[in-house]
């Protein structure tokens, strides 16, 4: 079956480094989403990828979606406190099809 | 107004004892969910319900069995309960069974005793 994984699993940055998680799915993925969980919380739809090669910003974080379809990236620009979380990203193989989430990267942010 | 409602928050109980998590979306959503995350974050597909007709059952114990009285309900009752079932249950919704987001729920933190 599909599988989806998320390097790295845990990530420790200072304030105001940056921070980047990759995804890698086994099979070509229809779409991607991307998910933030803070401690003690539910995890929160950020984004969703469609296209090839697509890239999208949301003030500091930055997705991509890989050419191939397989891979997909979030990349955090001068962490704050308040990026503190666990980022999920989740994969459908076709449209329509479940969504498989990765296992997560755990972030944590120094200040 | 919370979207996706989930009762209760925290279960404590005791190995062996049957126990029913109940969840309710007001969005109005076709599609409903439950997860199991365990201590490492992992976020494990349960059941998942699509107008009231179970669309995705994974690999698990048949100690536990999902409830869709309506769309915009989704309880789980587990029966005789494990040490290993200590996680956060998470129930989510969507708007279809397409490729629509997911709303997840607070959570509820199950510790077996």
């Amino acid at each position: 079956g599909q599988q989806v994984m998320q390097i790295p699993q845990y990530q420790h940055v200072q304030e105001g480094e940056d921070f980047t998680t990759y995804c890698n799915s086994s099979t070509t993925l229809s779409n991607i989403q991307w998910y933030k969980q803070r401690p003690g919380g539910h995890p929160v739809f950020l984004i969703q990828l469609v296209k090839s090669g697509e890239v999208k910003k949301q003030k500091r974080l930055t997705f991509q979606f890989g050419e191939a379809k397989k891979n997909s990236s979030l990349h955090i620009t001068a962490t704050q406190t308040t990026d503190v979380g666990t980022y999920f990203c989740a994969g459908r193989e076709t449209s329509g099809s479940r969504l498989t989430f990765g296992e997560g990267t755990q972030l944590t942010v120094n200040p | 107004d919370t979207a996706v409602s989930q009762t209760p928050k925290y279960l404590v109980t005791q190995m062996g004892n049957d126990k029913s998590i109940k969840c309710e979306q007001n969005l109005g959503h076709d599609t409903m969910y439950w997860y199991k995350q365990d201590s490492k974050k992992f976020l494990k597909i349960m059941f998942s319900y699509n107008n009231k007709e179970l669309i995705i059952n994974e690999t698990v114990p048949n100690r536990f069995s999902p409830k869709s009285p309506d769309k915009a309900h989704l309880n789980l009752h587990i029966n005789s309960l494990e040490l290993g079932d200590s996680a956060v249950y998470f129930c989510a919704s969507s708007q279809d069974w397409g490729n629509q987001p997911q709303h997840f729920g607070d959570g509820t933190r199950l510790s077996i005793l």
